[in-house]
């Protein structure tokens, strides 16, 4: 069956530092990939997407991710985190045009100051 | 370009009686979905259409669910009749190409 997995339900960040977030995916064949974020009390908003060709891709918020075909791979980053960056991430995919996305079950980011 | 608008934003309502969530696509958009949101369960995806035509409804839980799309612009989910387990919050989806833009959810309350 079509999966997306985060395997981290919560992260913990201090301002300014590094951050990754892991997402796995178990397709048939490679599918398209989304990051989505979620500010408490607020729909989804996408971050960036990949579809094909160059696996490091570039979203909003100085946010990227990087594919990686032979790890079943989509992990989020952003060299340095702001306070503002605290919500909750959903790694998803879907296999076509206007086709149901399957999102992970989100990972939840902390930042201190 | 407003995005998606959904409403009300917050229903509370009591056990027992109907519940209608509506939502407006973003112009041009041509499918359409609805998500549930709970704790427990994460997001679920509950009906989608494609040029108002119901593609994938297995994910609505059970026959007092309904969704419509009448036209292009309109979406409404109902309850009837709710109950406590509903309390989730609701979100539609404007579809174009392989990018779903979400609203901002109704959150229902069903006392």
């Amino acid at each position: 069956a079509q999966s997306v997995t985060q395997p981290d339900i919560h992260i913990t960040v201090s301002e300014g530092a590094s951050l990754e977030l892991r997402c796995n995916y178990s397709y048939g064949a490679t599918p398209y990939l989304f990051w989505y974020v979620q500010s408490p009390g607020q729909g989804l908003q996408l971050l960036l997407k990949y579809f094909s060709g160059d696996t490091l891709v570039q979203g909003i918020k100085g946010f990227e991710a990087e594919f990686k075909r032979s790890q079943s791979s989509f992990n989020l980053r952003k060299p340095s985190v702001h306070w503002s960056d605290a919500a909750e991430y959903f790694c998803a995919a879907n296999t076509g045009t206007a086709s149901k996305l399957t999102f992970g079950t989100g990972t939840r980011l902390q930042v201190t100051l | 370009d407003a995005g998606v608008i959904q409403s009300p934003r917050h229903e509370v309502t009591e056990m027992g009686q109907e519940v209608t969530l509506r939502c407006k696509p973003i112009s041009g958009h041509n499918s359409l979905f609805w998500y549930r949101q709970t704790m427990m369960r994460g997001l679920e995806l509950l009906i989608y259409f494609n040029n108002n035509v119901p593609i994938d409804d297995s994910g609505m839980p059970e026959d007092r669910f309904s969704a419509k799309m009448p036209n292009a612009s309109f979406s409404t989910l109902k309850i009837q009749p709710s109950e406590p387990r509903d309390s989730a919050v609701y979100f539609c989806a404007s579809v174009t190409g392989y990018e779903q833009y979400f609203g901002p959810g109704t959150r229902l309350t069903v006392t």
